[in-house]
């Protein structure tokens, strides 16, 4: 069984780039989440997908946008980039169901600095 | 409002000592609580989750909806028990996000 996996495993950006992480969801998963999770901090709920569609949003701005491919990996996409979009980006698939009401599974993150 | 709060950022207790890493939760509704731990250099994997009701690795946790509280607990810490440790609560309703508290780092002294 392959588990969750990221790329790129860092990233630096400058302000006002736009950046896409990507992410591969584990064998048999068809539902994607993502967080930010900043220095110090826990993990922030981004979106979820289930099936390629988005299945909730948390509390951040539409240049966040994400995508999910009919293989169920998924890409987060962030536009205009922000000194404090600076974070480890963690993605979780989970088995599935638009309840989204299974164990997630997390990948290694990606840390994206901006400078 | 969904909030989980982890008063202690930081826990330091001797190898073979109870550990309890407390939580809490606001949340208007029955959610289900979780516990996530994050060993060095690794990701971020489920320890336990309240609807099991399951010891993993000697750690226990019972959810008290009185004080709305999640705390985890083992009766004797072992060192490679230190750790980064998040408690968070999902919403059995509507969208399925996980919210985390700010985390607690647990140290296991010799």
């Amino acid at each position: 069984e392959t588990g969750v996996t990221q790329s790129p495993t860092h990233l630096i950006k400058t302000r006002g780039q736009q950046v896409t992480l990507r992410c591969s969801s584990q064998s048999g998963h068809n539902t994607v989440s993502w967080y930010q999770q900043a220095l110090g901090q826990g993990p922030q709920f981004i979106f979820q997908y289930y099936r390629e569609e988005e299945n909730g949003r948390g509390n951040f701005p539409p240049r966040f946008s994400g995508l999910q491919f009919p293989n169920y990996s998924s890409e987060l996409n962030v536009n205009a980039l922000e000194l404090d979009d600076s974070a480890l980006y963690l993605c979780a698939s989970s088995p599935g169901g638009s309840s989204g009401a299974d164990t997630q599974y997390f990948g290694p993150g990606t840390r994206l600095t901006v400078l | 409002a969904q909030r989980v709060t982890q008063p202690e950022k930081l826990l330091s207790v001797f190898k073979g000592a109870p550990v309890e890493l407390k939580c809490n939760y606001s949340y208007s509704g029955s959610p289900e609580l979780f516990w996530y731990v994050q060993y060095s250099r690794q990701r971020l994997q489920l320890l336990l989750r309240h609807i099991s009701r399951e010891s993993i690795k000697g750690f226990t946790a019972d959810l008290n909806k009185g004080e709305t509280s999640f705390h985890l607990k083992k009766p004797f810490a072992q060192e490679e028990d230190s750790a980064m440790y998040y408690c968070a609560l999902r919403s059995i309703q509507g969208a399925q996000k996980l919210v985390f508290g700010q985390g607690t780092r647990l140290t296991i002294n010799p």
